[in-house]
């Protein structure tokens, strides 16, 4: 696609809910990459893929978090358990040329009530 | 590990006046610096990168920043504000181009007065 596309754009979900959000890279971009932004603050590294693997998760706060790329192309990341605190914008990332490149979506807002 | 701290969470200059924003890194290594700006309810769009060569970087929308090793500072310019340049800016750094993650400050909110 034109750009890296991320569903959906907003989710709302009760604490204790299991949440999935999506992002679907530039076609061709062998490198995704997922961060978190809390209110006020600037990104925060979660993990990022080359192909299918997960080449650095070392961002994930703790197990409730986990994400995947089987096919080297969209991925998902899975949220356990929300908590009030996972409340964020998610921003998704991908790159062919590796820092030199991103490119970012838009984000998915996750609010736990 | 590195790290990265912008000074002045807000920032307000009237249209056509100097935008100056401060950016000041820490690394154990050479680094490369990005900015990246974000407007309201988008992701981030990269305005610029230093990886190495030359130390004054030009960027889109006339922005332009200079690497400053003896300061450790990567503070981005634009000679005239406009009104669209309202958003926020995010300066970030990575140690290293193999280690493909990015380290953000805080931000910086910038308003244009017209």
């Amino acid at each position: 696609g034109a750009g890296v596309s991320q569903t959906p754009s907003n989710k709302v979900t009760e604490k204790g809910k299991y949440v999935e959000l999506r992002c679907d890279p530039i076609s061709g971009h062998t490198a995704l990459y997922w961060y978190r932004q809390s209110l006020g603050q600037g990104p925060e590294f979660l993990i990022y893929f080359q192909g299918t693997g997960a080449a650095d998760d070392s961002g994930l706060p703790n197990d409730r978090f986990f994400a995947v790329r089987p096919e080297g192309s969209v991925s998902t990341l899975k949220i356990q358990r929300t908590e009030r605190g996972d409340s964020a914008v998610y921003l998704c990332a991908s790159s062919l040329t590796g820092l030199r490149g991103y490119t970012f979506g838009s984000g998915t807002r996750l609010t736990v009530v | 590990a590195q790290s990265v701290t912008q000074l002045g969470s807000h920032v307000s200059v009237s249209e056509g006046a100097l935008v100056l924003l401060r950016c000041n890194y820490s690394s154990s290594v050479p680094p490369y610096l990005f900015w990246y700006v974000q407007y309201p309810n988008q992701g981030l769009q990269l305005l610029l990168k230093y990886t190495s060569a030359a130390t004054l970087v030009k960027g889109i929308n006339g922005f332009e920043a200079e690497f400053k090793k003896s300061e450790t500072s990567f503070h981005l310019t634009k000679p005239s504000a406009h009104m669209s340049d309202a958003a926020e800016y995010f300066c970030a750094v990575s140690d290293e181009e193999g280690a493909q993650k990015l380290v953000f400050g805080q931000g910086t909110r910038l308003t244009i007065n017209p």
